[in-house]
């Protein structure tokens, strides 16, 4: 079946740094991704949608400038979280649909992200 | 946009019982509405979805029913087993799964032995 691999699975760091997460597709091309985020005990917020050699696209309220995504390949779209802080600390979870027609969406693991 | 309302938020059943969870959303031109399961510190696992041209949908010990008139969706699980427990979500989007979903609030389905 359609795997979806994240990288990594959790991360611990200072406030100010910027850390990049990865969204593979591990059997199958994946034109569309979409990262989504998710506090404790609370359900998943699309943030934006990831499209293969163009432009991510936002939700309302969404900090493009801090959340940089870059899907430069048919089975990587990255995210970035640019000057991290406290209130970011979340759990980051991407996903991506099978190039196929009514196919469903896949999601990977997460990355747990603390920031101190 | 789209508003996907979700419950109950807490589920517990005695192992072998049947589990209802019911979702409502706001979006007429959504068609698609998969059902995830999710356990702890892990991503979302779809179990069953289904798109606006049936009414029900079957998969074993699980299954889904559409209500497009009155917007709203269930899963049913029948002879419930100490592995079903986990958080269940419900969602919905316009594309299929090549648009973004806009989950329920989940519920947290605990199953009795």
């Amino acid at each position: 079946g359609a795997v979806v691999s994240q990288h990594p699975s959790w991360v611990i760091c200072k406030s100010g740094t910027s850390v990049k997460i990865e969204c593979r597709s591990l059997d199958f091309q994946a034109t569309t991704m979409f990262w989504y985020r998710q506090f404790p005990k609370q359900s998943l917020m699309l943030m934006a949608t990831s499209n293969e050699g163009s432009k991510a696209t936002y939700e309302q309220g969404v900090e493009k400038d801090k959340f940089l995504i870059n899907h430069a390949s048919l089975t990587l779209s990255t995210l970035t979280v640019t000057s991290a802080h406290p209130e970011d600390s979340s759990f980051y979870i991407c996903s991506a649909d099978e190039p196929r027609g009514n196919s469903p969406q896949h999601f990977g693991d997460g990355t747990r992200l603390s920031i101190l | 946009g789209e508003n996907v309302e979700q419950h109950p938020s807490t589920l517990s059943v005695q192992e072998g019982d049947s589990a209802v969870i019911k979702c409502t959303y706001s979006d007429s031109a959504s068609n698609y509405f998969p059902w995830y399961k999710q356990e702890l510190g892990k991503g979302p696992q779809l179990i069953i979805d289904i798109r606006s041209n049936v009414g029900e949908k079957k998969d074993q010990r699980i299954a889904v029913t559409l209500n497009k008139t009155a917007k709203h969706f269930s899963l049913h699980i029948t002879e419930t087993q100490p592995e079903d427990s986990a958080v269940y979500f419900c969602a919905a989007s316009r594309g299929g799964g090549a648009d973004g979903l806009t989950f329920g609030k989940g519920t947290h389905l605990i199953i009795q032995p």
